[in-house]
């Protein structure tokens, strides 16, 4: 979507850690969602922040900063399985039923 | 099993030749919603319907029409595919739709059109 921005690609090494980035611009904010995409699978939920700070869940953490506008998801600890495609989405206005999503970043878990 | 079902999978089609495709959950959610997904603009909203009989356009309506007659059943129809319809569709489901649900998305359909 036009109004979130991701990179598009990341390399890493297994048992490393990787931080995606997630920049937004919404008119009224209600919660920011990653979700993770195998390909040519559908995306699967990873998580969802509505206040400031990093919510763990595992080896995934999620962090939100509404301030900046700005989110990012750390992986931890990757195995080759974490190679896929993940998602920011942001609804773009207060309530509303409309999700858009990022572009997506593809990331390449190597041995 | 709570599913998103679509179908066909995969089609193959040509120009002009209608089609739908099937979207069915069995979680009793109210918001369902297509989108189709191209490399490099990610997933985009085609339509959305809050409950039977109400829909809505999303971000990429041209050339698609919806209906929501009853509430597990959300068919996309394509009036006259075009080459550029091309692409993975992707049927998602919620409880209501409103903000911080997660959607629960189907296997996706492959479509190509000649």
């Amino acid at each position: 979507g036009q109004n979130i921005d991701q990179p598009t690609e990341m390399t890493a090494t297994e048992g490393a850690i990787v931080q995606i980035n997630c920049t937004y611009q919404t008119s009224g904010f209600n919660g920011l969602f990653w979700y993770q995409q195998h390909a040519g699978e559908a995306p699967t939920f990873l998580s969802y922040n509505v206040l400031d700070g990093l919510e763990e869940k595992g080896r995934f953490s999620s962090f939100l900063s509404r301030s900046k506008g700005y989110s990012y998801l750390l992986l931890k600890e990757l195995q080759m399985k974490d190679s896929a495609s993940y998602l920011c989405a942001v609804p773009l206005r207060s309530n509303d039923y409309k999700l858009s999503f990022g572009a997506g970043t593809t990331v390449t878990v190597r041995a | 099993e709570a599913q998103v079902t679509q179908n066909p999978r995969y089609l193959i089609t040509v120009t002009g030749k209608k089609l739908t495709v099937t979207c069915s959950q069995n979680m009793n959610h109210e918001y369902m919603s297509w989108y189709r997904q191209d490399p490099g603009l990610g997933l985009r909203q085609i339509y959305y319907s809050m409950n039977v009989e109400v829909t809505d356009k999303g971000d990429v309506p041209e050339g698609y029409k919806v209906s929501r007659k009853e509430k597990r059943n959300f068919p996309l129809i394509l009036e006259s595919p075009s080459p550029n319809q091309t692409s993975l569709y992707f049927c998602a489901s919620s409880l209501s739709g409103t903000s911080g649900e997660t959607q629960y998305f189907g296997p996706g359909t492959r479509l190509l059109v000649l």
